[in-house]
């Protein structure tokens, strides 16, 4: 069965560098969360879209933007980096017109910044 | 490498009665627990978190989980559900902070009856 993908897996980049996370999200499924994951912290959602229109937003900094295509991919969008930017970022998608909304998980990008 | 198995797809009850939701693990390391919880929408919700310290762990919304080792288990429970909780359960395994960062069971969708 398909899954959530994420790219890249592993990213590198310098401070005050951007950097651009990609998530596609589950065949159908019209809904897609991020998170960060900092080392040794639990995980902070991020923002989360909904029908390509932004449906809930949480600790997401304002170096930070994020869409949702007409294809539902989402990008999350970093610039600026910062030393404490390093993190695992994972998104997650589901299909909202469901009574079991069926979230999936991606395996994360790690962004390390150096 | 560590995997987590949430037994039970969908849990349905009525308000008022105890609510039981079930979690396996497996884990190479000492690992650290969480359940979370996702309302329609919305982001993932820290419920309680096991990170080596007292077995029985208690969270917000009158949750509690008890960490048993030899079982490899951690359950969810409450002593009486509410119309609120009725939302999206997820137990995650975290084997420090590894390459294997998070690891999502695939969900517990948990009703109330009125």
């Amino acid at each position: 069965a398909a899954g959530v993908i994420q790219s890249p897996r592993h990213l590198i980049k310098e401070k005050r560098e951007t950097a651009t996370l990609k998530c596609y999200p589950i065949p159908r499924h019209d809904t897609v969360y991020w998170y960060q994951q900092g080392p040794g912290q639990d995980p902070q959602f991020l923002i989360s879209f909904y029908e390509k229109m932004q449906s809930d937003k949480g600790s997401i900094p304002d170096r930070f933007s994020a869409q949702q295509f007409s294809d539902y991919h989402s990008e999350l969008n970093m610039s600026s980096l910062e030393l404490g930017d390093s993190a695992l970022y994972f998104c997650a998608s589901s299909y909202a017109r469901t009574l079991n909304y069926g979230y999936t998980f991606g395996s994360g990008t790690r962004l390390t910044v150096v | 490498a560590q995997s987590v198995t949430q037994l039970d797809s969908h849990v349905s009850v009525s308000e008022g009665t105890p609510v039981l939701l079930r979690c396996n693990y497996s884990s190479s390391y000492s690992p650290s627990l969480f359940w979370y919880v996702q309302h329609p929408n919305k982001g993932l919700q820290l419920l309680l978190k096991y990170t080596s310290a007292a077995t029985l762990v208690k969270g917000i919304n009158g949750f509690e989980a008890e960490f048993k080792k030899s079982e490899t288990s951690f359950h969810l429970t409450k002593p009486s559900a509410h119309m609120s909780d009725a939302a999206e359960y997820f137990c995650v395994v975290s084997s420090g902070g590894g390459a294997d960062g998070l690891t999502f069971g695939k969900g517990t969708h948990l009703i109330i009856q009125p």
